[in-house]
């Protein structure tokens, strides 16, 4: 069966400050994606990134980065110079291929702070 | 196009009383999904489909049932709500293979039952 924990319930930073939110999955299957979704206050789901399991490969995208690694099982997620529109609930969530459906992780509540 | 839209977006109910929830996409996704997500707490699968006239149970399925008689509609239906049904509802639609199966969300349905 497969698994998602986000160990985080909730971070407070600081604006400016970086922040990494963690993500370890668990799956049996060698073939499955992963993926990264932000909830902010307004209460919408938004899609941020899909990686795919042979693609190890970092991705930045402006302020955004993530950090997969099959090794540790873990898809990370970090902000650089946070801000106070960061402040959301984000959740990582992993698909098997071909399971149908999405397990989600329970969710991290980023605050930031002016 | 409108994405996903859910109607209504906001519902009281009193105990007992039945009620469904419609989702509709038009970006012609063969997977449809109905979750629940309670405060503090992250999504829960109640159920979805794969394909037009074909429906699945997901983690928590019951007080809940669903149809979808038309591949762009998904319904999900309370037949005597309960206290405990009380909840934010989203709905979503995916691509399987083609995105790996990146959910786009509706703005949610928030129901209180009395």
């Amino acid at each position: 069966a497969q698994k998602v924990t986000q160990a985080q319930t909730e971070i407070s930073v600081v604006e400016k400050e970086d922040v990494t939110l963690d993500c370890v999955y668990e799956t049996r299957d060698t073939t499955y994606y992963l993926f990264w979704y932000k909830q902010p206050p307004s209460g919408e789901l938004v899609f941020l990134i899909r990686r795919n399991s042979f693609d190890e490969q970092n991705e930045i995208s402006g302020r955004y980065s993530w950090n997969f690694q099959k090794s540790t099982s873990s898809f990370n997620f970090t902000i650089t110079a946070s801000q106070v529109v960061d402040s959301a609930v984000y959740f990582c969530a992993l698909t098997e291929m071909n399971a149908g459906k999405s397990t989600f992780g329970d969710g991290t509540t980023l605050t930031v702070k002016p | 196009n409108a994405g996903v839209t859910q109607t209504p977006k906001f519902r009281v109910l009193k105990t007992g009383q039945s009620m469904t929830l419609l989702c509709a996409q038009d970006m012609n996704h063969e997977y449809m999904y109905w979750y629940r997500q309670d405060p503090g707490m992250g999504l829960r699968l109640i159920h979805y489909s794969v394909g037009e006239g074909t429906t699945a149970k997901g983690e928590v399925p019951d007080g809940y049932n669903v149809s979808r008689l038309k591949k762009q509609n998904f319904l999900l239906g309370l037949e005597s709500a309960a206290p405990s049904q009380t909840s934010v509802y989203f709905c979503a639609s995916s691509y399987q293979v083609q995105e790996g199966n990146t959910q786009y969300f509706g703005p949610g349905t928030r129901l209180t039952v009395l």
